[in-house]
């Protein structure tokens, strides 16, 4: 089985303050995303990367920035922590096929205040 | 760019009977794919069932099936015979070069 490690599951961290979050998949998969999810927005994506060191803006990708210095690990990084970055985090890995389907870690739930 | 319309927030259904939810998709691109994931209360994302834009039978997955209408383009999931464990949110999503786009989802209520 696939597995997709997300360090924390949950997190509380101060305005201002670096922010890292990190993910790590044991498949040998090509690419990794980063998501956030809130309430009555459904899944968003922030970032991915579909080699090691390329990356990709997502849809919301202001605020943020990532790192894959290994195939297996994509960090996402909050540079200075705001209170509206308070959400679900989510990461997940995918092997490059089109038909191949994302797998998701168990998520990071993010308080900010 | 992708969009997924999900428009039944939420959705209640007898244990044992079957229920459909409902997935609406616009895309430019020829070739793409669908994808529909359960996440229970729990939180973490499990996926269901695909189907490509050129397959010609509808995709099945043990009680999961997919009623696509390409022309319609529509993608509603099919669940046979509910039960308690599959309340949950679910997600139609849409690929399209590496990225999924996500609806918003349907809340899932199987009442015993």
């Amino acid at each position: 089985d696939v597995k997709v490690t997300q360090s924390s599951r949950y997190l509380v961290k101060r305005t201002g303050e670096k922010v890292f979050l990190e993910c790590v998949q044991d498949m040998d998969h090509e690419n990794m995303f980063w998501y956030r999810q809130d309430p009555g927005l459904g899944l968003r994506l922030i970032y991915f990367s579909y080699d090691v060191k390329m990356k990709e803006k997502g849809d919301i990708p202001e605020g943020y920035s990532v790192s894959r210095e290994k195939k297996e690990r994509f960090s996402l990084i909050l540079e200075s922590a705001s209170t509206n970055q308070t959400s679900m985090y989510l990461c997940a890995s995918s092997l490059i096929a089109d038909n191949q389907p994302q797998h998701f870690g168990d998520g990071t739930r993010l308080s900010i205040l | 760019a992708q969009k997924i319309t999900q428009t039944q927030p939420g959705m209640f259904v007898q244990e044992k009977e079957a229920v459909t939810l409902d997935c609406t998709y616009d895309t430019s691109d020829p070739s793409y794919g669908l994808f529909w994931y359960k996440q229970p209360s729990s939180g973490e994302m499990i996926f269901l069932i695909y189907q490509g834009s050129y397959d010609q039978q509808n995709a099945t997955e043990g009680r999961y099936s997919l009623n696509f209408q390409k022309a319609r383009k529509s993608a509603n999931l099919v669940i046979s015979a509910s039960q308690l464990g599959d309340s949950a949110m679910y997600f139609c999503a849409i690929r399209s070069n590496y990225k999924l786009t996500f609806g918003k989802g349907t809340l899932l209520t199987v009442n015993p």
